[in-house]
């Protein structure tokens, strides 16, 4: 059974760009998660998705966005990027939202603003 | 989490020796205590949890100790070894109905010397 999967995994967008990033949660898995993580620090929660309704959101600009899907997976969109937006941005999968110690990470996305 | 500087806390133990983590976390009311394992390149990987009613939990190799009186978790690696090098962060559940999943403490870096 495959686990958590995203794409891309490395990405290099320049500064005022637009990005999207994917994430296809472990199958039966209803809910998804989104945590930026830059380099040193421990991740920080951006958005939490079930059943296609955003949960949860974190201490991000409004130029983050998130959806999810039908079929559970999840799309985060960063517009008008930043040097600052540069890490690696994780997605975690539970099967309900409350399980968070039955979530699952995926390997991430390194995004790279230049 | 908390803003933290680029370089992480890091333990340097000998290869069979035990290693002890420690980590201070914020919300009294927290209810989940979760240690991950993050290696590098990779997403955070579960290691062990404690709930807050629970002042010790044990796994293999594993033990974590919660400490609510001074607000202070540890994880306890018995004979660690070569393959326990890793990042390993520490992650409280605030209670409901706070939007946050997990807030993840600021890391600390194990080197095992063989």
């Amino acid at each position: 059974d495959a686990g958590v999967t995203q794409s891309p995994t490395h990405l290099i967008k320049t500064r005022g760009q637009h990005v999207t990033l994917r994430c296809s949660p472990i199958s039966g898995h209803k809910s998804v998660s989104w945590y930026q993580q830059v380099l040193g620090q421990g991740p920080q929660f951006i958005f939490q998705y079930y059943e296609k309704e955003e949960r949860g959101r974190g201490n991000f600009p409004d130029r983050f966005s998130a959806r999810q899907f039908p079929n559970y997976s999840s799309e985060l969109n960063v517009n008008a990027l930043l040097l600052g937006d540069s890490a690696l941005y994780l997605c975690a999968s539970s099967l309900y939202p409350d399980r968070v110690s039955e979530a699952f990470f995926g390997q991430g996305t390194r995004l790279t603003v230049v | 989490g908390e803003s933290v500087g680029l370089h992480l806390p890091t333990l340097s133990v000998q290869e069979g020796d035990n290693s002890i983590i420690n980590c201070a976390y914020s919300n009294s009311a927290s209810d989940y205590f979760i240690w991950y394992k993050q290696e590098s390149g990779k997403g955070p990987q579960f290691i062990i949890d404690i709930r807050s009613n629970m002042d010790k939990r044990q796994g293999q190799r594993v033990t974590v100790l919660l400490n609510k009186t001074v607000k202070h978790l540890s994880l306890q690696i018995a004979a660690t070894q070569p393959g326990d090098s890793a990042v390993y962060f520490c992650a409280e559940n605030p209670p409901f109905p706070g939007n946050t999943p997990l807030v993840f403490g600021k890391g600390t870096r194990l080197s095992v010397i063989a």
